[in-house]
């Protein structure tokens, strides 16, 4: 077990709808990140926050958004959903969000489907 | 250009033998960090072992060990004495910028490859 908990792990819904994906993070780790997995696509970073504040910006679409609360637990909003927004989505926490060694905890992820 | 290059889709491995996966990255910055990742049927992501670019010993974690050629830019994941728990996709991450402070903080991923162990 990570200490990353992601919920929920499954969601389906349909084109056009908005989800949100909630994360937190271990305890005591400031920064968290999205990947999505998909089977074309591989893992492709979306966003990293650190304490509440956006640090890095990846592969993420304008349709996606995410915070990060003050008690660090965070949200991945997806709206307007398309097929191909079907994928695997990651949460991930590290302690400082840099470093040299500083290696990520991936939650055990929720699998969307949007039919 | 990939940063990461993982060659092998999938491979076989004999219970008890050694296997060796490939990475191959590319980068610029002096900086940087090589990690790689396992990923079992149920999904989720365990950290297996880390390297940095100015270590100057490969790393070890158990049966794992990181072959680093740093001139040739490859880090290959050997796990000695395969067991059958080990049959899964492994990933080979990198992270850029360490020390400068200016690079992205991001991991990025190669392909994967999927290690099935046979009894």
């Amino acid at each position: 077990d990570s200490g990353v908990t992601q919920t929920p792990k499954h969601l389906i819904t349909a084109t056009g709808q908005r989800v949100t994906l909630r994360c937190s993070p271990r305890s005591g780790d400031l920064s968290v990140y999205w990947y999505q997995q998909s089977l074309d696509q591989g893992l492709q970073f979306l966003i990293q926050y650190y304490n509440g504040e956006e640090r890095a910006k990846g592969n993420i679409l304008e349709r996606f958004s995410a915070q990060q609360f003050p008690d660090l637990h965070s949200e991945l909003n997806l709206s307007s959903l398309e097929l191909g927004d079907s994928a695997l989505y990651f949460c991930a926490s590290s302690p400082w969000g840099r470093g040299s060694d500083e290696k990520l905890f991936f939650g055990s992820g929720t699998q969307l489907s949007v039919l | 250009a990939q940063k990461i290059t993982q060659t092998q889709p999938g491979m076989f491995v004999q219970e008890k033998e050694a296997v060796t996966l490939d990475c191959t990255y590319d980068t610029s910055d002096p900086s940087y960090g090589l990690f790689w990742y396992k990923q079992p049927s149920s999904g989720e992501m365990i950290f297996l072992i880390y390297q940095g670019s100015y270590d100057q010993q490969n790393a070890t974690e158990g049966r794992y060990s990181l072959n680093f050629q740093k001139a040739r830019k490859s880090a290959n994941l050997v796990i000695s004495a395969s067991q059958l728990g080990d049959s899964a996709m492994y990933f080979c991450a990198m992270r850029e910028g360490l020390y400068s402070g200016a690079g992205s903080y991001q991991l990025t991923f190669g392909k994967g490859t999927k290690l099935s162990v046979i009894p």
